[in-house]
């Protein structure tokens, strides 16, 4: 059984391009999520996808996109990157709704780097 | 928002010492989820705390929810070279983890 899935590992862009990072959730889940992690700090909440649909929103800008496939995979969209948008980009992935708030399991993650 | 405030921010001990990392929250928390995450790897989940005054055990880590479900803790005995890396107590606000900066914990053999 495949845990969460990330691809592609590492990629370098410059400021002002635009990147698609994408995530295959463990096996079983339809719920998606995003996280950036700076180095040093926490990750933060980007967003989730559950059914195909933006759930819920972290403090970023419209920038971030993304994007549900019914196979429950996902895409991170960033357009006119900044050189603070150098981050480990990690999704998680977690089992169907149940009323509580179930573990979510990480993929490795992308590293961004913008230059 | 909801917001976890973690202590110490960096520990170092010696391997066989004790361990403990301390979570407090402004306000009652319906959860407390741990991960771990090693150096260059990513969060693991470790446990999730519900019910007030929970105490769990995961060999030897201890995780604890206090009564009043505001603060929450994790204890390491004889702490080993395998427990390096960032335990973050977290917040699952409806499938959103909200994180705080974590304790890093290194261990000297």
């Amino acid at each position: 059984d495949a845990g969460v899935t990330q691809s592609p590992t590492h990629l370098i862009k410059t400021r002002g391009q635009q990147v698609t990072l994408r995530c295959s959730p463990k096996s079983g889940h339809d719920t998606v999520s995003w996280y950036q992690q700076a180095l040093g700090q926490g990750p933060q909440f980007i967003f989730q996808y559950y059914e195909e649909e933006e759930r819920q929103r972290g403090n970023f800008p419209d920038r971030f996109s993304g994007h549900q496939f019914p196979n429950y995979s996902s895409e991170l969209n960033v357009n006119a990157l900044l050189l603070g948008d150098s981050a480990l980009y990690l999704c998680a992935s977690s089992k169907p709704r149940t009323g509580g708030d179930s573990e979510q399991y990480f993929g490795p993650g992308t590293r961004l780097t913008v230059t | 928002g909801q917001q976890v405030m973690q202590i110490p921010q960096y520990q170092h001990v010696q391997e066989g010492e004790d361990f403990t990392t301390y979570c407090n929250s402004s306000t009652t928390l319906s959860n407390i989820q741990w991960y771990k995450q090693r150096p260059g790897g990513h969060p693991v989940f470790l446990i999730q705390l519900v019910k007030s005054g929970e105490v769990k055990k995961q060999k030897r880590l201890t995780f604890q929810f206090g009564e009043a479900k505001k603060n929450s803790s994790l204890h390491i005995t004889a702490t080993q070279t395998t427990d390096v890396g960032t335990y973050f107590c977290i917040y699952n606000q409806g499938g959103k983890l909200i994180f705080g900066q974590g304790t890093e914990l290194s261990v000297k053999p």
